[in-house]
């Protein structure tokens, strides 16, 4: 059973910073992985998708990573913004599953 | 073009109710899924309808039903409510496993 880890589980910085988010996951043979924002009381907003034979994918100020043998995946925000402050999902697929981890609660202070 | 929509936004049961939730999408995609998301765990899948006609369980099946009445729509039945199933609900869709998922803004259920 594919297992997924998000570390820290929340993260404060203040503005300006470049922060890195992971997600770690236990089966290595995924099909995909992907990177979701959720605002407070919203829906998912996907980010980023990397496909099971990518190393990373970039949109602006966001760079994600895949590394399939270790297991791990990063989400790289530059320059980070107050308007970056949400929960950030880790997602991936198995076959049909996709398994979620809990999320990372961002905070970036003006 | 509205996306996924959900309805309704918030609900309130009391233990042993009946009630469905109701998800439609405008996108024309094929697969539609049922997650519900609870403090601390992530979301958890609770059924999924790879295409019109076909439902499959998720990772967390029990005391739900569901029903894929036509490419459109997927409605998530409890049939008898209990406060375990006090939770965030979240529908989505997907045009094919290599792309993304589309989420809705939720339904927020809360069991007495």
């Amino acid at each position: 059973k594919q297992e997924v880890t998000q570390i820290p589980a929340a993260l404060s910085v203040p503005e300006g910073e470049n922060l890195v988010l992971n997600c770690s996951f236990t089966d290595s043979a995924i099909y995909n992985l992907q990177w979701f924002r959720q605002d407070p009381g919203k829906g998912l907003t996907s980010l980023l998708l990397i496909q099971s034979s990518q190393r990373e994918q970039t949109s602006g100020r966001l760079n994600a990573s895949l590394d399939k043998s270790s297991g791990r995946s990063t989400l790289y925000i530059a320059a980070s913004q107050p308007g970056d402050s949400a929960t950030y999902l880790c997602a991936v697929t198995n076959n049909n599953d996709m398994r979620f981890g809990a999320g990372t609660r961002l905070t970036v202070k003006p | 073009n509205a996306g996924v929509t959900q309805t309704p936004k918030f609900q309130v049961l009391k233990t042993g109710q009946s009630m469905t939730l109701q998800c439609a999408q405008d996108m024309n995609h094929n697969s539609m899924y049922w997650y519900r998301q609870d403090p601390g765990m992530g979301l958890r899948l609770i059924y999924y309808s790879a295409s019109e006609g076909t439902t499959d369980k998720g990772e967390v099946p029990n005391g739900y039903n569901v029903s894929r009445l036509n490419k459109r729509e997927f409605s998530l039945r409890l049939e008898s409510a209990a406060p375990s199933q006090t939770s965030v609900y979240f529908c989505a869709t997907q045009r094919t496993r290599a792309e993304t998922q589309y989420f809705g803004p939720g339904t927020r259920l809360l069991v007495l």
